[in-house]
């Protein structure tokens, strides 16, 4: 049983438009949610991550939003570029060297 | 990459047949992991170490075994193959790094395994 649910399972955006994908937990003990960028081929690549006594975390075009009390924490891609076409995970720790990873979402940005 | 090279990359084998998967990590981390990665599940913990000859279960290590007899490498055996064991096999190393102050995971390039 998967510890993290994500969604979308997968999303068409046009170019300039925003993604967004969704993350809930039901574990209150977790306490590092990072998101990972994965090309086809590729191991999965660290791209953001957050922990729960922040609310919002941005790095360039890419912002984490985290609601503690929901339970919920959500990736943005701001401006998004066909060069951001991958997959995307996101999971959580509560133990600080393992990690449960959502499903995954595959972003698919039209030109 | 942080340092992680994975070998082979890709294999095709039989079921029954015994497989083992290499990781080899040049940076002398101290947590190594194992994970498979599947349509719709993700990426699971099959395995992970926190140091030489110290290994630990994760939630699918069912059918897997794994040794580390050296710092730098962390092997993942399939005693006898089945077709549900075809699949992505990511190796991943961690340290603590950066704001947050967690073990941030960085993953090698997989290996494409085919149990027919």
């Amino acid at each position: 049983q998967q510890q993290v649910k994500q969604s979308p399972q997968s999303l068409i955006v046009q170019k300039g438009g925003i993604s967004i994908i969704n993350c809930a937990y039901e574990n209150t003990a977790f306490d590092y949610f990072p998101w990972y960028q994965q090309f086809p081929g590729k191991g999965p690549a660290l791209l953001i991550a957050i922990r729960p006594d922040v609310s919002e975390k941005k790095e360039g075009r890419f912002t984490i939003s985290f609601n503690k009390s929901a339970k919920q924490f959500s990736l943005h891609i701001m401006d998004s570029q066909p060069g951001d076409s991958a997959t995307y995970f996101c999971a959580a720790s509560m133990l600080r060297y393992k990690l449960s990873f959502g499903a995954g979402t595959t972003v698919t940005v039209r030109a | 990459d942080a340092g992680i090279t994975q070998s082979p990359r890709h294999k095709v084998t039989e079921t029954g047949t015994p497989v083992t998967l290499r990781c080899h990590q040049t940076e002398n981390h101290r947590y190594m992991y194992w994970y498979r990665q599947d349509p719709g599940h993700g990426l699971r913990l099959i395995h992970y170490s926190y140091g030489v000859k110290d290994t630990d279960k994760g939630e699918v290590s069912d059918g897997y075994s794994v040794s580390r007899s050296k710092t730098e490498d962390f092997l993942l055996t399939l005693e006898s193959a089945t077709s549900s064991q075809t699949s992505v096999y990511f190796c991943a190393i961690s340290e603590v790094r950066g704001e947050t102050n967690s073990y941030e995971q960085y993953f090698g390039p997989g290996t494409r395994l085919t149990v027919t």
